[in-house]
């Protein structure tokens, strides 16, 4: 089992609607949690992060984290095409250890 | 104030060749990360400085990966006798202090022939 699971997609939205994205993590330990968007070619850029159970919420983007469930979902409200990229998310796996351990990402295109 | 800088952007080495990556974190930046990218995948981490000292070395895959920050600022990733397999682009990312977000460099994609 990977230790940061994401779908690879491609997720396919309409431009207008609401673009969820998931990520499972396996160590219950982890502390810190991130969102990070990267178009093709170019470097990871940090959308969100989330440290505590529940919602955040920042312009269109939401995070949420479940610990007991060991999930992370990112919400993209009010999709536009200029939110096609893929889609990272990233884990500090326990306190003390500052090293991110990525998913694979998922590939995310909104239809105009 | 500028971000992460890389370079070279592009770099390609006939294999056995040597390689030399360089990193310019934020300024003000303690923490200092290098991490690897295949075509596809998310990044997987390499190394990691705070200041001038290597804390985590845990994820270079081989001795021929090195890396070093010697004045806790710019830092250098040194790939000896470089191999098909290093081909990737290789991500620098540099955060305050240990406990906050990593903002990432451009990259250096990096192509063995």
């Amino acid at each position: 089992q990977k230790e940061v699971e994401q779908n690879s997609g491609p997720l396919s939205v309409p431009e207008g609607a609401i673009a969820s994205l998931n990520c499972t993590y396996s160590d219950r330990g982890s502390q810190s949690f991130f969102w990070y968007r990267q178009y093709s070619g170019k470097s990871p850029e940090l959308i969100m992060f989330i440290y505590s159970n529940g919602d955040k919420e920042d312009g269109r983007f939401t995070a949420q984290l479940n610990k007991a469930s060991q999930y992370v979902s990112l919400l993209i409200r009010d999709s536009q095409p200029s939110d096609s990229a893929t889609y990272l998310c990233a884990v500090n796996p326990r306190q003390g250890a500052q090293k991110l351990v990525f998913g694979q990402g998922t590939r995310l295109t909104i239809n105009p | 104030g500028a971000g992460v800088s890389q370079s070279p952007r592009y770099k390609v080495a006939k294999r056995g060749q040597d390689v030399a990556l360089r990193c310019d974190p934020i300024s003000g930046h303690v923490s200092l990360f290098w991490y690897q990218q295949a075509l596809g995948q998310g990044p997987e981490f390499l190394t990691y400085f705070q200041n001038e000292a290597q804390l985590d070395k845990s994820g270079l895959p081989s001795d021929r990966f090195f890396a070093e920050r010697p004045e806790g600022s710019v830092s250098t990733l040194k790939i000896q006798r470089t191999q098909q397999e290093d081909s990737a682009v290789y991500l620098c990312a540099s955060s305050f202090s240990i406990w906050d977000e990593q903002y990432f460099g451009p990259g250096t994609r990096l192509t063995v022939t």
